[in-house]
């Protein structure tokens, strides 16, 4: 069965910590995609991973694809990275993401 | 517009009847989904188009889902006899073969 799964499903965090989400999957796939959901429920892509790593501003995504994992890492964090962060992936070219059940993440000032 | 919009944003209806829900994806975007967020679960696929071909309709849970894509842009889902558990999120994304998925705001939808 081809599954997403992520871990931890819920992450408190106080502000300024490390911040590490992680995602595992089942097959091969052709691009991992890191998506962030705000409490309004609007749905923004943060990465499209394929291979190694990525960097933007405080958010960082790898991927290892012999071992199928990928991480979102948010250093310094803030209240403002609350939100639910999606880990999802493409098995092959312009076919449909299938999706982790997110995780919430709660950061406190 | 610049991103994908949907419409409407909300709708509450009653059990049993029909819905239409909106989507304009961007333009040139030759691929479009929809996709369900129930409450406290995670998204699931619904349909997918890509450009001429047929659609994926693997995802739609059950044969009063159906979808149409016209002219290769705006995008109607039809509920129709809608029942208590269709209530969710609706939401549609498309990209231009870059594989970046652009994401709706999505339809808020309420089955009393």
């Amino acid at each position: 069965k081809n599954e997403v799964e992520q871990s931890p499903q819920n992450l408190t965090a106080q502000e300024g910590e490390f911040i590490t989400i992680n995602c595992s999957y089942s097959v091969g796939i052709s691009a991992l995609h890191w998506l962030q959901q705000h409490p309004g429920g609007g749905i923004v892509s943060l990465f499209m991973l394929s291979s190694g790593k990525k960097k933007h501003g405080r958010l960082i995504a790898t991927i290892n694809i012999q071992e199928k994992h990928s991480s979102l890492h948010i250093t310094a964090s803030h209240p403002r990275d609350s939100a639910v962060y999606i880990c999802a992936v493409r098995y092959s070219g312009n076919t449909p993401l299938v999706f982790g059940k997110g995780t919430r993440l709660s950061v406190i000032a | 517009g610049a991103g994908v919009s949907q419409s409407p944003s909300n709708k509450v209806t009653e059990k049993g009847k029909d819905v239409e829900l909106r989507c304009d994806p961007i333009s040139g975007h030759t691929a479009l989904y929809w996709y369900r967020q129930s409450l406290g679960q995670g998204l699931e696929f619904l349909i997918y188009f890509q450009g001429n071909s047929a659609p994926d309709k693997s995802g739609l849970p059950s044969d009063r889902f159906s979808a149409e894509r016209t002219g290769g842009s705006v995008s109607t889902l039809t509920i129709q006899r809608t029942q208590q558990e269709d209530s969710a999120v609706y939401l549609c994304a498309s990209d231009g073969g870059q594989e970046t998925q652009y994401f709706g705001p999505g339809t808020r939808l309420l089955v009393l």
